[in-house]
């Protein structure tokens, strides 16, 4: 089935550090969502985005839906230990009830 | 409000048994979703249902069977448990309203066949 390329896999980082992930696609899209899953939970909406060049902040998070409609970029500043987590992206196409996630970065703090 | 309950949380299946994994909202949400998520392979569609009475087929159904008698409660059925099903299920809804297509998500049913 088609996904999309998240990248990077997973990321070790110290607190404090800024931390930056991005999602591809061979298709343009019409929206673009980020979302956060904690250990044992749900994904849960962080950021959604849904024009071409859209720059959105959440907080110490940011997200941009890039101007060709293929890609999109999440980035957290000044990282604290709940960051921990698994991050998706993913896209839904507006009129359909189709969703494509991403296979998600997995996000570790050290203290 | 609750949202999206999912249960069970946990469960130990062996091959061959059955099973139903439930899912209630209480948001009046049209659209109604199960996806299954293994490691490394992200979030991929078992069934989804658009309201009462509809359910349609997503990326991997074979094994699944759903049903949408009401618009609160989407069942997830597994016939006939197998090792491959071993996986965390998400039950995820929203409102198919206009600039309002963001899914919810259930805290997941973690299910293990042994």
């Amino acid at each position: 089935g088609q996904q999309l390329n998240q990248s990077p896999q997973s990321m070790f980082i110290q607190e404090g550090e800024d931390v930056s992930m991005n999602c591809t696609s061979s298709s343009i899209f019409n929206t673009w969502l980020w979302y956060k899953q904690d250990p044992g939970e749900g994904p849960v909406l962080l950021i959604a985005l849904y024009k071409a060049g859209e720059l959105t902040s959440n907080g110490r998070l940011t997200a941009q839906f890039g101007i060709t409609r293929k890609d999109s970029f999440l980035n957290i500043s000044a990282s604290i230990p709940s960051d921990v987590g698994i991050y998706f992206c993913a896209e839904h196409t507006s009129g359909t009830y189709k969703y494509i996630f991403g296979t998600g970065t997995r996000l570790k703090v050290l203290a | 409000n609750a949202g999206v309950t999912q249960t069970p949380k946990f469960q130990v299946l062996k091959t061959g048994q059955s099973m139903t994994l439930q899912c209630a909202q209480d948001m009046n949400h049209e659209y109604m979703s199960w996806y299954r998520q293994d490691p490394g392979m992200g979030l991929r569609l078992i069934h989804y249902s658009v309201g009462a009475g509809i359910t349609d087929q997503g990326e991997v159904p074979n094994g699944y069977n759903v049903s949408r008698s009401t618009t609160e409660d989407f069942p997830l059925r597994l016939l006939s448990a197998a090792p491959s099903q071993t996986s965390v299920y998400f039950c995820a809804t929203y409102s198919g309203a206009v600039g309002a297509n963001v899914l919810t998500f259930g805290a997941g049913s973690r299910l293990t066949v042994l």
